[in-house]
């Protein structure tokens, strides 16, 4: 129940196009849904955060959508740039948990 | 500003060989967080600290494993005797109670153990 699934593990994209990365979660509990970055050789870093009570939170060219009843998730990267091409965590957090949960990871690939 | 640090950033050792990693988390910060990363498992949490006190070790994968926190700024995750199975890269992350959300992660420790 602790677990959160995130698809696809690698995603090709041309530039300038949309980014869909998507995850899923069973356990309720969890109230803090945030997306890490991780460039080759770095360790991963905050990119975009959401609370569930609401359904989507937009900074920049990166939007994470909501939906609560299904339980997932979601990151859009909207006129993906070859700058983006990074491995994306989705992760969550519950309650007073210090501790994240995190996602299997998904390589995106940008062509120029 | 300096993140958290990591020492050493690349680690080659031989098997059966005790291994040393360390950390020093972003000053101000009071829960430290070590990590495993490989390609087969992704990142898993090992171990989390709360104001220098282990509070979850549940991931740590077995008795060769074990973390200090000696103080607010220092850290070490030591693995003895190290196996080939061991090799990944272990990330040391930090946070504090003001935002228990985000979660600083250093550069990372490569370990192969041959």
């Amino acid at each position: 129940q602790q677990q959160v699934k995130q698809s696809p593990q690698s995603l090709i994209v041309q530039k300038g196009g949309i980014s869909i990365i998507n995850c899923a979660y069973e356990n309720t509990a969890f109230d803090y849904f945030p997306w890490y970055q991780q460039f080759p050789g770095k360790g991963p870093a905050l990119l975009i955060a959401i609370r569930p009570d609401v359904s989507e939170k937009k900074e920049g060219r990166f939007t994470i959508s909501f939906n609560k009843s299904a339980k997932q998730f979601s990151l859009h990267i909207m006129d993906s740039q070859p700058g983006d091409s990074a491995t994306y965590f989705c992760a969550a957090r519950s309650g007073s948990a210090r501790q994240l949960t995190f996602g299997s990871g998904t390589q995106l690939t940008v062509l120029p | 500003d300096a993140g958290v640090i990591q020492s050493p950033r690349h680690e080659v050792t031989e098997m059966g060989q005790e291994v040393t990693l360390r950390c020093k988390p972003i000053s101000g910060h009071n829960s430290l967080f070590w990590y495993r990363q490989t390609m087969m498992r992704g990142l898993e949490l090992l171990i989390y600290f709360n104001n220098n006190v282990p509070i979850d070790d549940s991931g740590m994968p077995e008795d060769r494993f074990s973390a200090k926190m000696p103080n607010a700024s220092f850290s070490t995750l030591k693995i003895q005797p190290s196996e080939p199975r061991d090799s990944a890269v272990y990330f040391c992350a930090s946070s504090h109670s003001g935002s228990l959300y985000e979660q600083y992660f250093g550069p990372g420790t490569r370990l192969t153990v041959t």
